[in-house]
C-alpha cells in the first residue's frame, strides 16, 4: 500500500526564517515518483517539483530545495529566508502505476505554513 | 508550464439539480484526467481516473450515477454532479496527466485546474 505521512499538521515561522516541511513515504514499488504541491488560499493546486526514485539528488531552485533519501523514505523541502507569500498548504505527494499505465497520486494530509511579517 | 482550466469556479445550485464542472488541458493533451474532491483543512481525496475514449474509473465508494464523467477529447473531461444535495457541497478539483512535456523536472506529472466550489442549498 502506497502511503504518504506529513506529520507536521501546521507551522508558523517569522519571516526570513528558513523552515524545513517533512515529508515520509511507504511503498513497494520501486518506480515511482515523489511530488510537492503549494495550495495558497485561493485554492489552487501548483506543481513545485518531481522526483524519479532512482534520482537521489537534491534539488535547489531559488529560494526552495528538496532533500530526497531513499534510506529513510523521506523528501523534505526546505524554503530559506521565507516570505510571506510562502503561507499556504504544501501537499508531498507519491505517484505510483495503479494499473494499465494510469499513475495515480497518493497525498500526504498537508503542511499549513504560515509565514509571520 | 502546463495549464488546466477549470469551469466554472464556483457555484450555487438548489438540491436536486445537476451540476456539470469542465476540466480543460490548455497547452497539451492529456489521455488521463483525474478528479478529486477536498473538504475544508483537508487533504484530497481521489474520485476516479478519466481515460480520453474509455469509461471512467472510480474509487471505492464514489457513486458512478451520482458523479458522472465524460473525457471526450484529449484535452476535455466533464464532471456531472447530478442530483445534487448538501452533502455533495465540497472543492472539486481535476487535474490533467502530461506525458513527454518539456522541462527542467522531467516528465509525467499532474497539473491541477483552479478548482471549483460547489454550495448545494
Amino acid at each position: 500500500a502506497q502511503k504518504v505521512t506529513q506529520a507536521q499538521t501546521e507551522i508558523s515561522v517569522v519571516e526570513k526564517e528558513d523552515v524545513t516541511l517533512d515529508c515520509v513515504y511507504e511503498t513497494r514499488d520501486t518506480t515511482y515518483y515523489l511530488f510537492w504541491y503549494k495550495q495558497p488560499p485561493s485554492g489552487e493546486l501548483v506543481f513545485l517539483i518531481r522526483r524519479n526514485s532512482f534520482d537521489e539528488q537534491n534539488e535547489i531552485s531559488g529560494r526552495y530545495s528538496w532533500n530526497f533519501q531513499k534510506s529513510t523514505s523521506s523528501f523534505n523541502f526546505t524554503i530559506t529566508a521565507s516570505q510571506v507569500v510562502d503561507s499556504a498548504v504544501y501537499f508531498c505527494a507519491l505517484s505510483y502505476d495503479s494499473g494499465a499505465g494510469s499513475y495515480q497520486l497518493t497525498f500526504g494530509k498537508g503542511t499549513k505554513l504560515s509565514v509571520i511579517p | 508550464g502546463a495549464v488546466v482550466s477549470q469551469h466554472p469556479s464556483w457555484v450555487i445550485c438548489k438540491s436536486g439539480t445537476s451540476v456539470k464542472i469542465e476540466c480543460r488541458s490548455l497547452d497539451f493533451q492529456a489521455t488521463t484526467m483525474f478528479w478529486y474532491r477536498q473538504f475544508p483543512k483537508q487533504s484530497l481525496m481521489l474520485m476516479a481516473t478519466s481515460n480520453e475514449g474509455s469509461k471512467a474509473t472510480y474509487e471505492q465508494g464514489v457513486e458512478k450515477d451520482k458523479f458522472l464523467i465524460n473525457h471526450a477529447s484529449l484535452t476535455l473531461s466533464t464532471l456531472t454532479v447530478t442530483s445534487a444535495h448538501p452533502e455533495d457541497s465540497s472543492f472539486y478539483i481535476c487535474s490533467a496527466r502530461e506525458i513527454g512535456g518539456q522541462g527542467v523536472f522531467g516528465t509525467d506529472t499532474q497539473y491541477f485546474g483552479p478548482g471549483t466550489r460547489l454550495t448545494v442549498l
